[in-house]
């Protein structure tokens, strides 16, 4: 059966320092990997989407990157966090045969507090 | 760009009574998915919508796609206090094998029974 890891599930991280968060998926092969973020009580941003490795496509402007090294793993990054960094960050993965089965699994999410 | 609108963003019930959340496109969907995200949780895939005028159960819960595949509903019969959370519903308008799996989400209907 598949899964997906995140970790850390908790990090509290000064303004301006650096980030790392990251995403593996278990038991399906070129799987479609996503980032989401996730501001309290709001909902869910799409941040990043990739279709196989190295492939990375960025929905909306930020200080966030993602990159893809290997074909089950999907890493988000920032070089300087900003207080409005903030949030539950979600990683998901799915996989398209067809329109009909692009069901999104989510990961346990990080919860991000920026001081 | 495509946009998913999902209302009411709160809803307070009493439990024992029913509970319906909306989402309207503003484009034609090729599939739309609800999705429950507990308090402190990630969000869980419920049911996948692909027809027009479809309808779908699970237990208390009813799932209706529009005729026009652009809007649907979910609706609870006789909530229970396990029924809390918040409801997304997420729609898709890709087609064929470029689909990347992209879903677009509404901001979701939170849930609070009164036991």
């Amino acid at each position: 059966s598949q899964t997906i890891h995140q970790w850390p599930a908790t990090l509290v991280q000064p303004v301006g320092s650096p980030l790392s968060l990251e995403c593996t998926v278990e038991g399906t092969s070129n799987p479609n990997l996503y980032w989401y973020r996730q501001a309290a009580g709001r909902g869910l941003q799409l941040l990043f989407y990739s279709v196989g490795i190295g492939q990375i496509s960025s929905e909306v402007p930020q200080n966030l990157s993602a990159s893809r090294p290997q074909d089950r793993q999907f890493i988000l990054s920032s070089k300087k966090l900003l207080l409005s960094d903030s949030g539950f960050y979600l990683c998901a993965w799915s996989v398209s045969v067809d329109f009909s089965t692009d069901t999104q699994y989510f990961g346990p999410g990080t919860r991000l507090t920026v001081l | 760009g495509q946009q998913v609108m999902q209302i009411p963003q709160y809803q307070h019930v009493q439990e024992g009574e029913d509970f319906t959340t909306y989402c309207n496109s503003s484009t034609t969907l090729s599939n739309i998915q609800w999705y429950k995200q507990r308090p402190g949780g990630h969000p869980v895939f419920l049911i996948q919508l692909v027809k027009s005028g479809e309808v779908k159960k699970q237990k208390r819960l009813t799932f209706q796609f529009g005729e026009a595949k652009k809007n649907s509903s979910l609706h609870i019969t006789a909530t229970q206090t396990t029924d809390v959370g918040t409801y997304f519903c997420a729609g898709s308008s890709s087609w064929g094998s470029s689909n990347t799996g992209k879903l677009i989400f509404g901001q979701g209907t939170t849930l609070q029974v009164k036991p």
